[in-house]
């Protein structure tokens, strides 16, 4: 089974600190994905990563910032946490090849104080 | 605009109830999926399809590639199948491989 695991599944922060959301996927998919989904808004696209140092602005990408060092691990950092970025943050993987089925982690629910 | 719809937003059913979402959107895609999503977060993957239709137990989900629209069934729905259901799209125009659009969800509260 594809597995796709997330640092923390709930983090509080305060105003104006540096935070670092971890990704990890076991399955060697190239793609990668975060996404952060708010209520009556569904889920949009911050960043995506298909290779390794290879990063795509998705629809929302102000104030955040991505790194793939490695083909397993994604990373999103918010450089200076605002509250408007209170959210539940989930991260996805998939082959870009074939049906391009995303696989989730379990999403890291984010408050900024 | 958001290119996926889905309808109804919020749906309430009594448990043994056939249910029905409902998915449009606005150009030709290569494949739809239905995702479902409980409460805590997690997201899993139904459904893949991209013509036809396809059953997993109680659920069935079918597509109208003419009609660009696609329905999630729910048969004899029990109180387990309270969740956020999920339409999401790949295009056939995209911008970058594997992306999806995402509908803005289905929440389903099935009541015992």
């Amino acid at each position: 089974d594809v597995k796709v695991t997330q640092s923390s599944r709930y983090l509080v922060k305060r105003t104006g600190e540096k935070v670092f959301l971890e990704c990890v996927q076991d399955m060697d998919h190239e793609n990668m994905f975060w996404y952060r989904q708010d209520p009556g808004l569904g889920l949009r696209l911050i960043y995506f990563s298909y290779d390794v140092k290879m990063k795509e602005k998705g629809d929302i990408p102000e104030g955040y910032s991505v790194s793939r060092e490695k083909k397993e691990r994604f990373s999103l950092i918010l450089e200076s946490a605002s509250t408007n970025q209170t959210s539940m943050y989930l991260c996805a993987s998939s082959s870009p090849w074939g049906t391009v089925e995303q696989f989730f982690g379990p999403g890291t629910r984010l408050t900024v104080l | 605009k958001n290119e996926v719809e889905q309808s109804p937003q919020n749906l309430t059913a009594q448990e043994g109830e056939f249910i029905t979402i409902n998915c449009s959107y606005s150009v030709g895609i290569s494949a739809l999926h239905w995702l479902q999503q409980h409460p805590g977060g997690g997201i899993v993957s139904l459904f893949m399809l991209s013509s036809g239709k396809k059953k997993h137990g109680r659920l069935i989900a079918t597509i109208n590639i003419q009609e660009k629209h696609s329905s999630l069934h729910i048969t004899a729905s029990h109180p387990r199948d309270s969740a956020v259901y999920i339409c999401a799209v790949r295009f056939r125009v995209i911008k970058s491989q594997g992306n999806l659009i995402f509908g803005k969800g289905t929440k389903l509260s099935v009541k015992p």
